[in-house]
């Protein structure tokens, strides 16, 4: 079974930094982007970051460029995202997503909470 | 960064068909922002259904088809079921970079 899934939220205070983690299984890893996305408490989706299947190009959204940090490590099948410089307005469901720039976006995992607040 | 519309609710009789729409803020939709369609449920993680306009993945329902249409991306649905209310999101790429539409909530009634 293909699947991904995610690890590593919980609550942090405004300016701290947290490490989510993306496990992949059920395929083979290196051969696709990977994508994260959140959704904040009762609101829509919003895109966060991608990296290739290589590994050498990573996007980010505007809002995160600079403060978020995507990479992978295919020879764990895992795909990371950095947080740093948290705010509040952070504070979302993070999904962990297989694939992105260059391979087809399917599917998605069932998500980590990051939660910052004082 | 770019902005993605869609409409916020749409409704649709059971058995009915019902087309949502997904524009962008830097002109007409084409197939080099790659559209994507996702369906969520309430507390279920989204659920990639169309991908490159019109390509559907294996597990999405036949009485789903994507299209361009008008300059913007549109996702119809064919026969309506109960189970297919939801909300519905559009994604676009622009050179690597996704954005999101708001989200289209669609009722079955």
């Amino acid at each position: 079974e293909v699947q991904v899934v995610e690890s590593g939220g919980g609550l942090e205070q405004p300016g701290g930094s947290l490490r989510l983690s993306c496990a992949g299984s059920g395929f083979t890893f290196s051969n696709y982007a990977m994508s994260w996305a959140r959704q904040a408490p009762g609101k829509g989706l919003e895109w966060v970051s991608a990296i290739t299947a290589s590994g050498d190009t990573t996007y980010y959204a505007d809002s995160m460029k600079g403060r978020f940090t995507i990479s992978r490590d295919s020879s764990e099948n895992t795909v990371y995202l950095q947080l740093n410089s948290l705010r509040v307005e952070d504070t979302a469901l993070y999904y962990c997503v297989k694939g992105g720039w260059g391979t087809p976006v399917d599917i998605w995992g069932q998500g980590t909470m990051v939660t910052v607040s004082s | 960064q770019a902005v993605v519309t869609q409409e916020p609710s749409l409704t649709v009789s059971p058995g009915g068909t019902v087309t949502l729409t997904c524009g962008s803020s830097t002109g007409a939709v084409t197939s080099g922002l790659f559209p994507y369609w996702f369906q969520q449920k309430p507390g279920q993680a989204p659920r990639t259904l169309i991908y490159d306009i019109s390509k559907k993945h294996s597990w999405a329902p036949a009485r789903f088809s994507g299209s361009l249409l008008g300059g913007k991306a549109a996702l119809t649905l064919s026969g309506a079921q109960p189970e297919d209310e939801a909300e519905y999101y559009c994604a676009l790429y622009y050179s690597g970079v996704g954005v999101f539409g708001g989200g289209t909530k669609l009722t079955v009634l």
